[in-house]
């Protein structure tokens, strides 16, 4: 079975430093792997998605992401962080040929002036 | 209207009653999925519909009962629900289904409180 795990809960920086939210996976067979934002009362957002290809991944609003498969790990980055940057951050990922996004609980990136 | 429209946005019933959540997409998808997102857990899976038909319903209580009129509408029908149901109820479409690395559009969800 696949699984996402997103080890921290709460992230809280100053603004315009950087900032790093880590994902990891488990599964037994390829995967897709994605990230998506959810801004107060909104739904979630795409970000960027990793299928194939370069393992840096580069995304809207300045963030970026980095596949390491020996690590089974897609770790968000965004080098400078802004206000507008606080929400809650979902890595998920879904097997080729299927309809099934697989999520992690979340990480609430707080950024503070 | 664009992308992925739900309402209401706020729902709050007893256990007694009876309501529907609804979702439109105007982006030409075929698929549409309705999600359950509680607090400190990830998100889950409830139902998946393919041009109208469903194709996956995650153990799901029958007290949820999910229709898709066309490949636009999404609805969930809610009965006899319980405190523990009170969560923000997700829907999202896609292209298509049976290819993983297509990206879902969410709605801005439905707050749902069940008294």
């Amino acid at each position: 079975a696949q699984s996402v795990t997103q080890l921290d809960s709460q992230v809280p920086v100053f603004e315009e430093a950087p900032v790093e939210l880590r994902c990891n996976y488990s599964s037994s067979v390829s995967v897709y792997l994605f990230w998506y934002v959810q801004y107060p009362n909104q739904g979630l957002q795409l970000l960027l998605k990793y299928l194939s290809g370069s393992t840096l991944v580069k995304g809207i609003n300045g963030f970026e992401a980095e596949f390491n498969k020996s690590q089974t790990s897609f770790h968000l980055r965004k080098p400078s962080v802004h206000i507008s940057d606080t929400a809650e951050y979902f890595c998920a990922v879904s097997l080729y040929n299927t309809d099934k996004l697989i999520f992690g609980t979340g990480t609430r990136l707080q950024v503070f002036p | 209207e664009t992308g992925v429209t739900q309402t209401p946005r706020h729902l709050v019933m007893g256990m007694t009653n009876k309501k529907s959540l609804k979702c439109e997409q105007h982006l030409g998808h075929n698929a549409m999925y309705w999600y359950k997102q509680s607090a400190k857990k990830p998100l889950e899976l409830m139902f998946v519909y393919s041009l109208e038909e469903r194709v996956e319903n995650n153990s799901v209580p029958s007290r949820f009962s999910p229709e898709c009129p066309n490949s636009s509408h999404l609805f969930l029908h809610l009965h006899t629900l319980q405190p523990e149901d009170s969560a923000l109820y997700l829907c999202a479409s896609s292209q298509e289904i049976a290819n993983g690395y297509n990206e879902q559009f969410f709605g801005p969800g439905t707050r749902l409180t069940v008294l």
